[in-house]
């Protein structure tokens, strides 16, 4: 069963950049998977951020999309976002997940807060 | 962009007693695209149900989910203690995901 682990600093200055990676385990980034970024502000909805595939294409919020990068390292089995100008908005709990196909999201991390603050 | 509207925000139930969850497209939506999800406080959502009405591996058989026209609904036949959480309904479409506001499920 696949396994997705967020990791990154849990605090981020405004106007910074917000880095996150995702381990994968038990499963390979070369799949044809989607690797995704979810987002959940404090008591609210969920915010769906991008994708991308093994192939490198990627598909992104148009809410978001001046902002975000998503990658891959395949190298290391892991995929990456990437959110600059951060403001306080941005503070929100970041899920890693993946979509295995069907149009939906069925593996998911455990989630990493990311607070923006000075 | 296609927007998911959940009714209602809240729904207080028993146990035992039956669950009607809807969720609205502004627009029409591929059965296919559509799937629901529970999260439970500081859990990551789980998801349910997709293509509208197919079970994810492992769900119970009292979480059932059907479509009419642009109106998704999820239902749980007999509510478990461990039922009580929020809902997400979530569509795919235009290569991108799009989430409703939430149902939650309360205990009566």
């Amino acid at each position: 069963q696949m396994q997705l682990q967020e990791s990154g600093p849990g605090l981020v200055k405004p106007s910074g950049t917000l880095s996150l990676t995702c381990s994968v385990s038990y499963d390979s980034i070369s799949n044809t998977h989607w690797w995704t970024w979810v987002r959940q502000p404090p008591g609210k909805g969920l915010e769906w951020i991008g994708e991308i595939q093994y192939s490198g294409t990627t598909n992104y919020n148009p809410s978001l999309k001046s902002r975000v990068t998503i990658s891959l390292d395949k190298s290391k089995n892991q995929f990456s976002l990437s959110l600059t100008s951060v403001t306080a908005a941005d503070t929100a709990v970041y899920y890693c997940a993946c979509s295995t196909g069907w149009w939906r999201i069925d593996h998911w991390g455990q989630g990493t807060l990311v607070t923006a603050s000075s | 962009e296609i927007v998911l509207t959940q009714s209602p925000g809240t729904l207080s139930l028993s146990p035992g007693e039956r669950a009607t969850l809807s969720c609205r497209a502004s627009q029409s939506v591929s059965s296919n695209y559509l799937a629901w999800y529970q999260q439970k406080p500081g859990q990551a959502p789980r998801l349910l149900i997709y293509g509208a009405s197919t079970r994810a591996t492992g769900i119970p058989d009292r979480f059932s989910g059907s479509v009419s026209g642009t109106d998704f609904t999820l239902t749980i036949s007999r509510l478990e203690p461990e039922d009580f959480a929020v809902y997400y309904c979530q569509q795919y479409g235009s290569s991108m995901y799009t989430f409703g506001q939430g149902t939650k499920l309360e205990i009566k």
